[in-house]
């Protein structure tokens, strides 16, 4: 089975802080993704790499930057965290066939205090 | 880009009866629809597809159809269970990056009553 691997389930941190998110996965994916998840709002698009150090904004990337040195791991990074970044953020991965859906991570709940 | 509507936001069934959901998508070359399923502090997994060159797959009691004209495509779930309990979530390529990304749906919370 496909996995994707997220680092942590839960993170508090602190205003003004730098977090690091981490994502592994192990089908050799091509493309990876970071999504921020909360009530009311679904599913949204945070960046998006898709190969090796490559990269591409998605809907909401302010405040949020992404590095992806090998193909396997995605790390969103708040390099600055703030209270409005307190959410569920979720890792994705899919191959090149446009016929696959995605492979989603458990999430990491975080809350910025 | 892709404009992705779901349509209820919740909806609640007796266990047994059947659900449906419904989405709209406005990009007309759009050929890929999965649709996932989200439980209570788990990432959401896609529980079924369809692609653009047929109207309707099965997987026993969860089913898709589509309606390229119309361009919606819903979710049915027959004979509903408790464990049918939880968020679900349509999407449709983007067109952007040769449609590797996708649009969600906003999600539907189903509650399935014993």
């Amino acid at each position: 089975d496909v996995k994707v691997t997220q680092s942590s389930r839960y993170l508090v941190k602190r205003t003004g802080e730098k977090v690091f998110l981490e994502c592994v996965q192990d089908m050799d994916h091509e493309n990876m993704f970071w999504y921020r998840q909360d009530p009311g709002l679904g599913l949204r698009l945070i960046y998006f790499s898709y190969d090796v150090k490559m990269k591409e904004k998605g809907d909401i990337p302010e405040g949020y930057s992404v590095s992806r040195e090998k193909k396997e791991r995605f790390s969103l990074i708040l390099e600055s965290a703030s209270t409005n970044q307190t959410s569920m953020y979720l890792c994705a991965s899919r191959g090149l066939d446009r016929g696959v859906g995605y492979t989603f991570g458990s999430g990491t709940r975080l809350t910025v205090v | 880009g892709e404009n992705v509507e779901q349509h209820p936001s919740t909806l609640s069934v007796q266990e047994g009866d059947s659900a449906v959901i419904k989405c709209t998508y406005s990009d007309s070359a759009s050929n890929y629809f999965p649709w996932y399923k989200q439980e209570l502090g788990k990432g959401p997994q896609l529980i079924i597809d369809i692609r653009s060159n047929v109207g309707e797959k099965k997987d026993q009691r969860i089913a898709v159809t589509l309606n390229k004209t119309a361009k919606h495509f819903s979710l049915h779930i027959t004979e509903t269970q408790p464990e049918d309990s939880a968020v679900y979530f349509c999407a449709a390529p983007q067109p952007q990056r040769g449609y590797q990304k996708v649009t969600f749906g906003t999600g539907t919370k189903l509650q399935v009553i014993p």
